[in-house]
């Protein structure tokens, strides 16, 4: 298994400015993914975190508004940057540690973000 | 494309009662099917998984048996606690891809 601790646990910001979400791993994984749960809402992928090279985004994020940094195999970071209030989410943290095994995906305990 | 249909809640139940939730799939192949919980206030946790055709998965006596025929993966409960208040999502890995797609998810409310 996998422990993942996640950085801050909640905030809230203003509009306009940025937040970095720190995510931590207790052990080296293959695979770091970005995840945002918006309220009473299903989980939606952001970004797979590729170490050493830049994340793979899908259909609706972009990097410019979520930049993503992995540089080593325990560790990234998400930041959501120009924030309104429409990014209130929960953005939780998600790692793989050995590909194929499905099973073997855990997630953060999630940020919870207020954008006022 | 592959997508997961759950029943939508609140799931409103009495302490000792029977909980089903509903969780129906669409995929390539025959990929293996996972229940997640999330309790209040923290992450997803995995609860169950079935890897094949007719497997029941099975954990804290909560259990799930893998339909091929009738795609889906009913998540079942014979005497649900308090403790089972929480969001369960089903979900399914995306052919060919790294994706876990999940389903909208179903919150669960148990009062004693």
């Amino acid at each position: 298994s996998a422990v993942i601790s996640q950085k801050p646990s909640r905030d809230i910001c203003q509009r306009g400015t940025s937040l970095t979400i720190q995510c931590q791993v207790d052990s080296q994984v293959t695979m770091m993914f970005w995840y945002r749960q918006q309220p009473g809402q299903s989980l939606t992928l952001i970004a797979t975190a590729n170490q050493g090279s830049e994340a793979t985004y899908e259909s609706g994020f972009v990097i410019d508004k979520f930049p993503i940094s992995r540089p080593n195999l325990t560790f990234s970071t998400l930041t959501v940057s120009n924030m309104s209030p429409e990014d209130s989410s929960i953005y939780l943290c998600s790692v793989r540690t050995r590909p194929p095994v499905w099973d073997e995906q855990f997630f953060g305990p999630g940020t919870r973000l207020t954008v006022l | 494309g592959d997508s997961v249909t759950q029943m939508e809640g609140p799931v409103t139940l009495s302490e000792e009662a029977f909980l089903t939730i509903n969780c129906t799939y669409t995929a390539t192949g025959y990929p293996s099917l996972f229940w997640y919980v999330q309790y209040p206030g923290e992450g997803l946790q995995l609860l169950l998984k079935a890897t094949k055709a007719d497997d029941k998965g099975s954990n804290k006596g909560f259990e799930a048996t893998y339909r091929k025929e009738t795609t889906s993966f009913h998540l079942e409960k014979g005497s649900v606690q308090v403790s089972d208040s929480a969001v369960y999502f089903c979900a399914l890995p995306s052919y060919n891809t790294d994706k876990l797609i999940f389903g909208t998810g179903t919150r669960l409310q148990v009062f004693p």
